[in-house]
């Protein structure tokens, strides 16, 4: 039943490390979503894709790459995570041409040690 | 580039009362939607309620409503009847018609006193 899934929902990791989280939604959406809020819970868009096309880029430091192998997935790959990667990470989907509603997953809290 | 102003970053109500959240935007878009997002503290995003611009008559959900005010671009929350599960960040966003870029404001801490 869950429209949006994100994983994993916590990731602990070191300083450097590559990680990678996951997004799915199975509400047929066209349009997909990653935002970051930060720790004075302040959320901004990072990345947009819409049927796989990417279409918002944010300023996001280059070691952020977002991923649309499908309509359905959208995922997050960072490379030489840094302390200030720490945030919680927000994937969302829509129908961009209808009601513009957004629907956003659990969000996946990372902390960068 | 739009804007969206919470001025409230915290608020308290007893519970039962009524609250109005406060939420202001700039814009110089004339097709747009706005909404109201609840994140309690499992973290979750939920969507309370949505106005289109177009439309004059304000939103109502249950015991949510909004008052729409596009001249002065105003978009406020009322929570009547309010309710302990209603403790949360309440944030305001904007998105123009059309786009895919939804601007949030930086949110309202609210808290119900049983």
């Amino acid at each position: 039943d869950t429209a949006v899934s994100q994983t994993p929902k916590y990731l602990v990791t070191q300083m450097g490390n590559d990680k990678s989280i996951k997004c799915e939604q199975n509400l047929g959406h066209d349009t997909m979503y990653w935002y970051k809020q930060d720790s004075k819970k302040f959320l901004k868009i990072m990345f947009s894709y819409n049927n796989k096309e990417l279409i918002i880029n944010e300023t996001v430091p280059n070691r952020f790459s977002p991923k649309s192998p499908d309509k359905a997935h959208l995922n997050l790959h960072i490379n030489s995570l840094e302390l200030g990667d720490s945030a919680v990470y927000f994937c969302a989907s829509s129908h961009a041409d209808r009601d513009h509603e957004q629907y956003f997953g659990p969000g996946t809290r990372l902390t960068v040690t | 580039a739009q804007t969206v102003t919470q001025s409230q970053p915290e608020m308290s109500v007893q519970e039962a009362e009524t609250v109005t959240l406060s939420c202001t935007y700039d814009t110089s878009e004339n097709n747009y939607y706005l909404f109201w997002y609840k994140q309690p503290p499992s973290r979750q995003m939920i969507l309370v309620i949505r106005q289109e611009a177009y439309k004059q008559q304000n939103a109502t959900e249950n015991r949510f409503s909004v008052n729409f005010q596009k001249a002065a671009k105003s978009f406020s929350l009322k929570i009547s009847d309010s309710q302990l599960g209603d403790t949360a960040m309440y944030f305001c966003a904007f998105i123009p018609r059309g786009h895919e870029k939804l601007t949030f404001g930086t949110g309202t801490r609210l808290t119900i006193i049983p």
